[in-house]
């Protein structure tokens, strides 16, 4: 069945250290992707997202592309913030009105100063 | 953007009363509304997609007579815990997909609800 499949965390870095989180999927068809970010005792928010294949969604200095070569959409950042901790989602849904979203385990980003 | 709202944000409540959870799209219609199950660290788990004017499509695994959706009309679905119990602790959201061609998801905030 559909599948994402994104890195364990936590991930740890320094602010303005560069961030990569890794995610790849599977899907039958062609599934839009997305990434989700949830602050501490928020609800999620759209960070991103890409509709086609070779598509870039970019967002508040994040950037990620659709890859289906590889089925991957990796989300990076240049120079991390302490403000951008968050749990990370990565997300799928395919291509047709009003499918739920498929998303991965999440990973957790803490930035210190 | 659209936005969703959920009511109440935070609930406590004694094992083996019920629970309902109200989820609205406020500037939007929304035919279709998803709740998931969030449970600590881990991802969201759909639990079952609340259509208005019928029956709502549970996931494998989900009671529909443990989690009663009713989908009153195009901007609310509600979701009732039954005789809710410790187990049931969990954060629940719900999303309701926009208009745009690719549906982009909006999600509500959430509501933790924790059963003593």
């Amino acid at each position: 069945g559909d599948s994402v499949t994104q890195m364990e965390g936590p991930v740890t870095l320094s602010e303005e250290a560069f961030l990569t989180i890794n995610c790849t999927y599977t899907a039958t068809g062609y599934p839009s992707l997305f990434w989700y970010v949830q602050y501490p005792g928020e609800g999620l928010q759209l960070l991103l997202k890409a509709t086609k294949a070779d598509d870039k969604g970019s967002n508040k200095g994040f950037e990620a592309t659709y890859r289906k070569e590889t089925t991957s959409f990796h989300l990076e950042k240049g120079s991390v913030q302490v403000s951008d901790s968050a749990v990370y989602f990565c997300a799928l849904t395919l291509s047709q009105a009003g499918t739920a979203l498929i998303f991965g385990k999440g990973t957790t980003l803490s930035v210190s100063s | 953007g659209a936005v969703v709202s959920q009511h109440p944000s935070r609930v406590i409540c004694k094992s083996g009363t019920s629970v309902k959870i109200e989820c609205r799209s406020l500037d939007f219609q929304a035919t279709t509304m998803f709740w998931y199950r969030q449970f600590p660290k881990q991802s969201l788990m759909l639990m079952a997609t609340s259509n208005e004017g019928s029956k709502a499509t549970y996931e494998q695994g989900v009671e529909k007579d443990k989690f009663l959706i009713n989908h009153a009309s195009l901007t609310l679905s509600t979701l009732t815990v039954t005789s809710a119990h410790p187990e049931d602790s969990s954060f629940y959201i719900c999303s309701a997909p926009g208009q745009g061609a690719h549906r982009e998801q909006f999600f509500g905030p959430g509501t933790r609800l924790t059963v003593l």
